[in-house]
């Protein structure tokens, strides 16, 4: 029969484009969040994270931005590359819990 | 510096044999997290060891699945016997705890994708 999987969202730009990835968190008690971007063969690699006392948080053509007050967070990626192509996941913590918690995912496509 | 290692990349055996999956973690990191990635349910946590101690394995799905620490720099994820609906990635993961209220991101190896047949 046919399988069901995750329907993954997916956010597909052209190259040199920016591209904003969303993630809505549920547990108002999660002071720490992270983005991973996992290639296809992969695991899930760190990009950047952001703690609770914090807005935005920025690193090389990448940004976090952090809403507490409707629980939401972005990953901006400038200049978007072909080689940006991924699944991209937003993670959360709660302070003095060592597991994190997953989003279900984004698949950014970047065509030339 | 070396990540994660796991091994083996890939694993394809049949079902009711015995299938070990090996970890290094990261140097220095006191905590070690196995997870399950499949199409259907996503990233899954299955058991978590800090200091080489099991903490949570509430995510383990049945007796079949074990997992032991032995040392700071070694973890197996053992399934035995196995069935077709264990096939699935399968990656560990490593952190530094950085103190209790020091939030830390977790490391990822790169898999092993199991297929049982």
């Amino acid at each position: 029969g046919e399988s069901v999987g995750l329907h993954l969202p997916t956010l597909s730009v052209q190259e040199g484009d920016n591209s904003i990835i969303n993630c809505a968190y549920s547990n108002s008690a999660s002071d720490y969040f992270i983005w991973y971007k996992q290639e296809s063969g992969k695991g899930p690699q760190f990009i950047i994270d952001i703690r609770s006392n914090m807005d935005k948080r920025q690193g090389q053509r990448v940004t976090v931005l952090l809403n507490k007050t409707v629980k939401h967070l972005s990953l901006q990626i400038a200049a978007t590359q072909p080689g940006d192509s991924a699944v991209y996941f937003c993670a959360e913590n709660v302070r003095g819990y060592s597991t994190l918690t997953f989003g279900k995912g984004t698949m950014l496509l970047v065509s030339p | 510096d070396a990540g994660v290692i796991q091994s083996p990349r890939h694993e394809v055996t049949e079902m009711g044999q015995e299938v070990t999956l090996r970890c290094k973690p990261i140097s220095g990191h006191d905590y070690l997290f196995w997870y399950r990635q499949t199409m259907m349910r996503g990233l899954e946590l299955l058991i978590y060891f800090n200091n080489n101690v099991p903490i949570d394995d509430s995510g383990m799905p049945e007796d079949r699945f074990s997992a032991k620490m032995p040392n700071a720099s070694f973890s197996t994820l053992k399934i035995q016997p196995s069935e077709p609906r264990d096939s699935a990635v399968y990656f560990c993961a490593s952190s530094f705890s950085g103190g209790l209220y020091s939030n830390q991101p977790q490391h990822f190896g790169d898999g092993t994708r199991l297929s049982i047949l």
